[in-house]
């Protein structure tokens, strides 16, 4: 079965600029969560959707945004792009009914995000 | 005080040793708790969950889960060069949301 699907796999950037990541859930998981990885912070959280909408959010500034779509895709935003955006973004889906939890993430692959 | 704490190591072992990897949490309303691995340049990888105090073994690994010391450890018998790796800790609270700890570095030597 296919896993987390992650697209772009590399982007660069400049500062002040926008970007669009992409996430294709595992087929059947409708929860999506995003997560940025730095050498120095590690996981990081930022984000979770169920069913198109946002249940969870950590503690980054509005730059950094989300959707889900009714097909379980999710995107993420980030605008206005900062030199500390440098960084890993890892998506990642599991299997969660609406009242409970079943096992844990499966993440993707990530996108690689460079600023310059 | 972090949320969930970690010796950064490196944590070196020889082949064929047993790895212990520790991990506390402040958080004493996280109800499940995972461990994954990840390599370098890689995305992190589900190795083992547990949701009970206790012991979970599953082959060579073994989870401990001990809540009331919100303490949580991963054993890794007969270490292997594979198994050479950042471990992450990772409790979760309740819904949908994990909180990694920085990450052990483990590495087995030949």
């Amino acid at each position: 079965k296919a896993g987390v699907t992650q697209t772009p796999r590399y982007l660069i950037k400049t500062r002040g600029q926008q970007v669009t990541l992409s996430c294709s859930p595992i087929s059947g998981h409708r929860s999506v969560s995003w997560y940025q990885q730095t050498p120095g912070q590690g996981l990081q959280f930022l984000f979770e959707y169920f069913s198109e909408t946002q249940r969870n959010k950590g503690n980054f500034p509005g730059r950094f945004s989300g959707r889900q779509f009714s097909n379980s895709r999710s995107e993420m935003n980030v605008s206005t792009l900062e030199l500390g955006d440098s960084a890993l973004y890892l998506c990642a889906s599991s299997l969660l009914t609406g009242g409970g939890e079943v096992g844990g993430y499966t993440f993707g692959s990530g996108t690689r995000l460079t600023v310059v | 005080q972090k949320e969930v704490e970690q010796n950064s190591g490196p944590l070196s072992v020889p082949e064929g040793a047993i790895a212990s990897l520790n991990c506390t949490y402040s958080d004493r309303g996280s109800q499940s708790f995972f461990w994954y691995r990840q390599y370098s340049g890689k995305s992190p990888e589900l190795i083992m969950s547990i949701y009970s105090n206790g012991d979970k073994e599953d082959g060579r690994f073994t989870a401990q889960l001990n809540k009331a010391s919100q303490y949580v450890s991963l054993l890794i018998r007969d270490s292997q060069p594979s198994d050479s790796a950042t471990y992450l800790c990772a409790p979760r609270r309740g819904g949908n949301k994990l909180t990694f700890g920085t990450g052990t570095q483990l590495k087995v030597e030949l």
